[in-house]
């Protein structure tokens, strides 16, 4: 089956560092991949959806200019920090889509922790 | 606004026991509805249902989809410990975004 990773899968950075997440597609071309923050016992929070080659698209106050999303590749995108804070810190999962197989079913990857402090 | 509401929130049971885990959904244009498992990292796939009242099956698990009430349900049967975990529900809009609801936390005791 279609395989998702992320790296780091769990980081710990300082107030004020900026943290890069790298989320990647091993075994398929994901058109379009999504970010998701999930908080302790809560559910999984679409950030933003990016698709390879343009800008992202943010859901509603989510900051742009914190949340950093470039989807350069066809098997790679990536989410930067910017400027982190404690409350910032959470699970970050992606996932991703490949269209050309007709279904639009989205992978998950296994998720990157990130404490701030 | 569209959302998704899963109940209960969470649910402690006895091995052996069976449940039934709840979904309900308000969403603008409605394309499918998929249920996963959450345990520690990101969440596995476990049905996708799009056409009301056929009912799929897997092991111990079973789904169906009321599409005129709004509403799905998962089943588990004769539970077991590895059965625990968090139970997310979430729906496919128009736009295949996927809107998730809180989840139920299950947790099944020896």
């Amino acid at each position: 089956g279609a395989v998702v990773s992320q790296h780091p899968s769990w980081v710990i950075c300082k107030s004020g560092t900026s943290v890069k997440i790298e989320c990647r597609s091993l075994d398929f071309q994901a058109t379009t991949m999504f970010w998701y923050r999930q908080f302790p016992k809560q559910s999984l929070m679409l950030m933003a959806t990016s698709n390879e080659g343009s800008k992202a698209t943010y859901e509603q106050g989510v900051e742009k200019d914190k949340f950093l999303i470039n989807h350069a590749s066809l098997t790679l995108s990536t989410l930067t920090v910017t400027s982190a804070h404690p409350e910032d810190s959470s699970f970050y999962i992606c996932s991703a889509r490949e269209l050309t197989s007709g279904s639009y079913e989205q992978y998950f990857g296994p998720g990157t922790r990130l404490t701030v402090t | 606004e569209d959302k998704v509401v899963q109940s209960p929130l969470s649910l402690v049971v006895h091995e052996g026991d069976t449940v039934t885990l709840n979904c309900s959904y308000e969403v603008t244009n409605f394309r499918s509805l998929l249920w996963y498992k959450q345990e520690k990292k990101a969440p596995t796939f476990l049905f996708m249902l799009t056409s009301s009242g056929i009912e799929k099956k897997s092991g111990r698990l079973s789904s169906i989809l009321d599409k005129k009430e709004l509403f799905s349900i998962l089943n588990i049967t004769a539970t077991q410990t590895g059965d625990s975990a968090v139970y997310l529900c979430a729906v496919w809009d128009s736009s295949y975004k996927l809107i998730f609801g809180s989840g139920t936390r299950l947790l099944v005791r020896p």
